[in-house]
């Protein structure tokens, strides 16, 4: 299975940009790249995901590289409700159906 | 519309009981999950279905068992429980994989004394 890395923890201030780098370096064809968010204890809630083309919601943005071997989620502006665990993964579009979450990073918010 | 619904939220047991966790989702998907989180770690997943009538084994299945009879309903079984199965068990769902999002239940968590 195509593996992520992330780092540990990550800090940011309060109406600053974050960007939250993730690598996979193994990624296939068919991965699709997707970032969800844990706040404290809650289940992992969607963010964004892409395939090739960066992307854009109402919450974030992907970057993804041009080889797709590395992509960033980027918070516009971060508030104190984005403190939370990102979880960056690699869903397959073909026969490989086991999800693998990391151990993510935790992104702190200061005010 | 509920989304995915797992119930009990929290449960004790001691070693040896058994229990069944039930997972319900109301949006007609065909990929259901089952993940295990302990603390500090990630989410693990333990078994997995790709339809009503399917299931497969994921990273950590030993000392679980699961069934998916009817296509709304994803159900997590401990038969003999033990304390290194004290954990918060999360299910999920998807319409399908790839380049559809997952669904996550609020969680359940388990404590076997």
């Amino acid at each position: 299975d195509a593996k992520t890395t992330q780092p540990n923890s990550m800090e940011s201030n309060e109406e600053e940009p974050v960007h939250l780098p993730c690598n996979h370096s193994t990624i296939s064809g068919t991965d699709y790249i997707h970032w969800y968010r844990q706040l404290p204890s809650q289940g992992p809630e969607y963010v964004i995901h892409g395939l090739t083309s960066n992307v854009n919601n109402r919450m974030a943005s992907l970057a993804i590289a041009e080889d797709r071997k590395s992509s960033t989620l980027i918070l516009h502006r971060a508030t104190l409700r984005d403190a939370a665990v990102y979880y960056c993964i690699l869903i397959s579009g073909g026969s490989n159906y086991k999800l693998t979450f990391g151990k993510g990073t935790l992104l702190t918010v200061n005010p | 519309n509920a989304g995915v619904t797992q119930t009990p939220k929290f449960r004790v047991l001691k070693t040896g009981q058994s229990m069944t966790l039930l997972c319900a989702q109301d949006m007609n998907h065909e990929y259901m999950y089952w993940y295990r989180q302990d603390p500090g770690m990630g989410l693990r997943l333990i078994h997995y279905s790709v339809g009503e009538g399917t299931t497969a084994k994921g990273e950590v299945p030993d000392g679980y068992n699961v069934s998916r009879l009817k296509k709304q309903n994803f159900l997590l079984g401990l038969e003999s429980a033990a304390p290194s199965q004290t954990s918060v068990y999360f299910c999920a769902s998807s319409y399908r994989t790839g380049g559809w999002e997952l669904f996550f239940g609020e969680g359940s968590r388990l404590t076997v004394l």
